[in-house]
């Protein structure tokens, strides 16, 4: 079972739809989770942290189940811009990040 | 402007051919890391270093060395480059509040 699993896609979803994802991670002792966006095979870059009440930023909402261990991301009202690809990221401990394959979103017109 | 920096941005090479990629950061963080990203495999982690003079493995090591003699910098060595090490690169530096991790451009690797 690999540490960060998730669903590859494509998600193929028309402009203004919501969308959500999801991650699994094995090792329930892990400390911090993260959703990372990646363009095109540019360098990811962070887009939210997930916190175990739940966050929230404009559009989109990140969830944590602990006792299920998954992460989920919602993006409400999906615009073209948000066509990349989604990387859950875990911190099982100190410095060590563990990457998702990524999940990769396609919004249209 | 805070940022990461690789290079070279591109590179081609031939089986054994030593080359160090380079990996500077402007924020003063302490934590960097190198990872190659393959289709099918996603971002896995080649070294990590908590502070100078600290490095760890990380998943895939075996064939890469690094150092970090300074703070800013945390250069990727491949003493003897294999057809398998074709790959894209990326360097990493993490803050700790708020904990981010900052990923430089990239580097593309191909070896012949």
């Amino acid at each position: 079972r690999k540490e960060v699993e998730q669903d590859p896609g494509p998600f193929n979803v028309p402009e203004g739809a919501t969308v959500a994802f999801n991650c699994t991670y094995s090792n329930s002792a892990s400390q911090s989770f993260f959703w990372y966006r990646q363009d095109c095979r540019k360098e990811p870059k962070l887009l939210m942290s997930v916190y175990s009440s739940g966050n929230e930023d404009g559009r989109f909402t990140a969830q944590l189940n602990r006792a299920s261990q998954y992460i989920s991301l919602l993006i409400r009202d999906s615009k073209l811009s948000d066509s990349a690809t989604y990387l859950c990221v875990v911190n099982p401990y100190r410095g060590k990040l563990i990457f998702g394959q990524g999940t990769t979103l396609q919004v249209k017109p | 402007e805070a940022q990461v920096t690789q290079n070279p941005r591109y590179l081609i090479t031939v089986t054994g051919k030593k080359l160090t990629v380079t990996c500077s950061q402007n924020m003063n963080h302490e934590y960097m890391s190198w990872y190659r990203q393959d289709p099918g495999l996603g971002l896995r982690q080649i070294y990590y270093s908590m502070n100078v003079e600290v490095t760890d493995k990380g998943d895939v090591p075996e064939g890469y060395k690094v150092s970090r003699k300074e703070k800013r910098n945390f250069p990727l060595i491949l003493e003897s480059p294999s057809p398998n090490q074709t790959s894209l690169y990326f360097c990493a530096s993490r803050s700790r509040v708020p904990e981010t991790q900052y990923f430089g451009p990239g580097t593309r690797l191909l070896v012949l």
